[in-house]
């Protein structure tokens, strides 16, 4: 069974500075990796996912994350926040032939 | 086009009722999934059709819940005798391949509120 890990519940950031949220897996094989971001009242939307392609994978919006497999993390980031960024973020994993799973997530806070 | 649409937006029903939860997909996709979203949670899989038929249920709770997609269109969630614990909001997805590598598209969600 596999398992995704934020280990971060809220994160909080000034305007224009960068953005860092954390996602950790545990899985037998190399599973496939999403990150989704939730506005309030509107429904999930992908951001960017990893599908055993390239390890640095580019999304919208200018965020990004990058695979490494020896640490077993997805983090993902982006150089410069907005306050339209404010909003929360889950990171999922999947295996083939088995479910979608999500972590926590992580609440982004983008300070004026 | 028109994104996945899920009715009634909200749902406040009293312990022991029955209740149905429906989603419209984006037209032409072949997959579609639930999920429960409790509240300070990600969303939990429920289950997921590949055209009519269920291809993986294993993640509904107990046999209260039942969905159906009878023409691999619009599908049903179904919640009988529903318990406090059944609150959450109801999230429906749906893709256009068969494979779980396709991207979804999530619906704004039902809130079930059970009394």
């Amino acid at each position: 069974a596999q398992s995704v890990t934020q280990l971060d519940s809220h994160v909080s950031v000034s305007e224009g500075t960068p953005v860092l949220l954390r996602c950790n897996y545990s899985s037998s094989y190399s599973p496939s990796l999403f990150w989704y971001v939730q506005h309030p009242n509107k429904g999930l939307q992908l951001l960017l996912k990893y599908t055993s392609a390239a390890t640095l994978v580019k999304g919208i919006n200018g965020f990004e994350a990058e695979f490494k497999k020896s640490e077993t993390s997805f983090h993902l980031t982006k150089p410069s926040a907005h306050m339209s960024d404010a909003a929360e973020y889950f990171c999922v994993g999947y295996n083939y032939g088995q479910n979608f799973v999500f972590g926590p997530g992580t609440r982004l806070s983008v300070l004026p | 086009g028109a994104g996945v649409s899920q009715t009634p937006s909200n749902k406040v029903t009293e312990k022991g009722k029955y209740v149905e939860l429906r989603c419209d997909p984006i037209s032409g996709h072949t997959a579609l999934y639930w999920y429960r979203q409790s509240l300070g949670q990600g969303p939990e899989f429920l289950i997921y059709f590949q055209g009519t038929g269920a291809a993986d249920d294993s993640g509904l709770p107990n046999d209260r819940f039942f969905a159906v997609r009878p023409e691999g269109s619009v599908s049903t969630l179904k919640i009988q005798r529903t318990e406090r614990g059944d609150s959450a909001v109801y999230l429906c997805a749906s893709s256009s391949g068969t494979g779980g590598l396709d991207t979804q598209y999530f619906g704004p969600g039902t809130r079930l509120t059970v009394l």
